[in-house]
């Protein structure tokens, strides 16, 4: 296993589009995990699985918003009529231990948003 | 509200000498905090953590204080490599899932 895949790993999209990015977390591991990160910022929780089960969301995941992981293995982030300030690298991590073990985080996909 | 701070956005070291970052917080409430580092163009990775009832949790080279009167946390680098040379961030468990992290500091280790 290779660790976190996010695919893809850069887009560009114009305002008002919908977006979808995609992460295959490590193979065994239960627990998945979106983050957010904007420049100079640390990265910012938006929402958490447990196998299929969503189990918290951050505020910061508004209606345009939607995560999916269904059969609890890879994890799909959706955004639809993408803003400017949606721009961001978006962080996927997995772990198969509580949280203060640390998390595996991907690579991240780069968001443009134009 | 920014519940973690780290105030100094990047830090200069010589290589052999020692790395001090730092970090503040402002709840108390939680049971871990964790040190991540994070290269370019690659995703944040998991150094140390420490348990609200210690003040210290050493790993190698890294070391982590935690002074809860004062609500705040160093990671400690002894000796540095230039390949330390990365963002850190300091981040605190704030549920059972979730982390919340500080803006980083980006340490430069000269040779």
């Amino acid at each position: 296993d290779t660790g976190v895949s996010q695919n893809p790993r850069h887009k560009i999209t114009k305002r008002g589009q919908n977006v979808t990015f995609r992460c295959d977390p490590i193979s065994e591991h239960n627990r998945l995990y979106w983050y957010r990160q904007t420049l100079g910022q640390g990265p910012e929780f938006l929402t958490y699985f447990q196998n299929e089960a969503q189990l918290e969301k951050s505020r910061l995941l508004s209606d345009r918003f939607s995560a999916e992981r269904p059969k609890g293995s890879f994890s799909t982030l959706e955004i639809q009529r993408t803003e400017q300030g949606d721009s961001a690298m978006y962080l996927c991590a997995s772990s198969d231990r509580g949280t203060n073990y640390g998390y595996t985080f991907g690579s991240g996909t780069r968001l443009t948003v134009v | 509200d920014q519940q973690v701070k780290q105030n100094s956005p990047s830090l200069s070291v010589q290589e052999g000498r020692i790395s001090i970052l730092n970090c503040d917080y402002t709840n108390s409430m939680f049971d871990y905090f964790l040190w991540y580092k994070k290269y370019p163009a690659e995703g944040p990775t998991f150094l140390i953590s420490i348990s609200s009832i210690k003040d210290k949790n050493e790993d190698g080279r890294f070391t982590v204080f935690l002074n809860k009167s004062a609500k705040h946390l160093s990671l400690h680098i002894v000796p540095s490599q230039p390949g330390d040379s990365a963002v850190y961030f300091c981040a605190e468990e704030t549920s059972g899932s979730r982390l919340t992290f500080g803006e980083g500091t980006q340490l430069t280790v000269n040779p």
